[in-house]
């Protein structure tokens, strides 16, 4: 059975620091892995999608990395912003159709 | 694309009732998913829906749940004779296998 855990839990950065989030699963015959972000109260919104055969993605200042035989993800977000305020959720998908997702990474940037 | 239309937002119900969530109107999409999440908890997978059918459930939507496309638009999960253990987020999404996966911005479910 997959699981996911994300570390650290929370993180608080002041504004302008770049940070990187860490994702982890156990089992690496993943199809794909993406990462969410979800406000307080509110849905996921996708950031990123990363196949299984690729290494990494971009978007903007996000930056997802994926290491599938070591089991390991992680989402880099440079020059932090108070707007980035949020919780961050990777979550993998398998043989399946269906998403495991981890605990999240709840982000505070300080203005 | 746009996200997932759900309602209600926020639904409040006694134990034992039956709820009906919803996501609405969504003409072309074929790949349907129902997930939850508890308070303070991970997003979990419930089932998910191909062309009409159930494709895949989890060990948590027993018999008291079931989902259906009524009118080939609304595409529902009723929860029959809730508990108070059935209150959190629902979350409604699409996505293929190998595409994005987009959530709705789900419905607060409180049993009370």
């Amino acid at each position: 059975k997959q699981e996911v855990t994300q570390i650290p839990a929370a993180l608080s950065v002041p504004e302008g620091e770049n940070l990187v989030l860490n994702c982890s699963f156990t089992d690496s015959a993943i199809y794909n892995l993406q990462w969410f972000r979800q406000d307080p109260g509110k849905g996921l919104t996708s950031l990123l999608l990363i196949q299984s055969s690729q290494r990494e993605q971009t978007s903007g200042r996000l930056n997802a990395s994926l290491d599938k035989s070591s089991g390991r993800s992680t989402l880099y977000i440079a020059a932090s912003q108070p707007g980035d305020s949020a919780t961050y959720l990777c979550a993998v998908k398998n043989a399946g159709n269906m998403l495991t997702f981890g605990g999240g990474t709840r982000l505070m940037v300080k203005p | 694309e746009p996200e997932v239309t759900q309602t209600p937002s926020h639904q409040v119900t006694q134990m034992g009732q039956e709820v009906i969530l919803r996501c609405v109107p969504i003409s072309n999409h074929l790949y349907f998913y129902w997930y939850r999440q508890i308070l303070g908890q991970k997003v979990e997978f419930l089932v998910s829906f191909y062309n009409n059918e159930i494709s895949e459930k989890s060990e948590i939507f027993d018999d008291q749940f079931s989902v259906e496309r009524p009118d080939g638009s609304n595409f529902t999960l009723k929860i029959r004779s809730t508990k108070l253990e059935d209150s959190a987020m629902y979350f409604c999404a699409r996505g293929q296998r190998n595409t994005e996966a987009f959530f709705g911005q789900g419905t607060r479910l409180t049993v009370v």
